[in-house]
């Protein structure tokens, strides 16, 4: 069973930086598993941010980027805000097996 | 205004069936591949099945593979997800997405297996 590791939680100042990553218990995360991220907030569904590594939505922030990172994908909030705190969710597609496979979810606490 | 309103989900003992809907609109419905997504209550996302923009492909999570069934009617803009030999583990809050790049969201519709 393929499993998607992310952060279980970070906490970032308001205006700080912060990196979020996304682990496959496959190997390394390459541009071929076109890594998407979700915003979520509570009682909310998700919000699309991210897709095939590092495209934005038209919708997207600018302080939202998109990356691969060491074998892995990654999600950087640059001069976070307040409104950013939420839990952010990746999602790998296995194209071998045809399906695709959400990461375990980081909360970002904007302190 | 491009929109995906879900229906369907109600209480259902183990081992029932329950089709879910999902009604689009404001976009070219039959361009698009589609998704079925869940969350159980307070745990994270899981993606449970996609379907291509013609019904000719269908791909299933492991999970629900056998007992769901993805289709879609491209003349009504309707998603569906048949689900049969539910579990109380099915319980979720169910959403459909819209294509590769899950942009759009529908608010979804809960589920909840109990006896």
């Amino acid at each position: 069973q393929t499993v998607v590791t992310q952060e279980p939680s970070l906490t970032v100042s308001p205006g700080g930086t912060v990196t979020l990553t996304c682990a496959s218990s496959t190997g390394a995360v390459t541009s071929g598993y076109y890594p998407n991220w979700f915003q979520q907030k509570p009682g909310q569904a998700p919000r699309a941010l991210i897709y095939s590594t590092s495209n934005k939505h038209s919708w997207t922030p600018a302080r939202f980027s998109g990356s691969l990172l060491g074998g892995k994908a990654a999600l950087t909030l640059s001069g976070v805000q307040p409104e950013d705190e939420a839990e952010y969710y990746c999602l790998l597609y296995y194209g071998g097996a045809q399906h695709y496979v959400f990461g375990t979810g980081t909360k970002v606490t904007v302190l | 205004e491009v929109q995906l309103v879900e229906s369907g989900g109600v209480v259902v003992q183990p081992g029932g069936s329950l089709r879910l809907s999902c009604a689009a609109s404001g976009f070219t419905f039959d361009d698009y591949t589609m998704h079925w997504v869940r969350q159980a209550p307070g745990k994270g996302l899981e993606w449970v099945s996609l379907i291509s923009w013609d019904g000719g492909s269908t791909y299933y999570a492991d999970s629900v593979k056998g007992r769901f069934t993805i289709s879609r009617d491209n003349s009504k803009n309707s998603l569906y997800l048949q689900m049969n030999s539910l579990r109380t583990e099915d319980t979720a809050l169910y959403y459909c997405a819209k294509d590769m790049t899950f942009d759009i969201w529908g608010q979804g519709t809960m589920v909840t297996v109990s006896s």
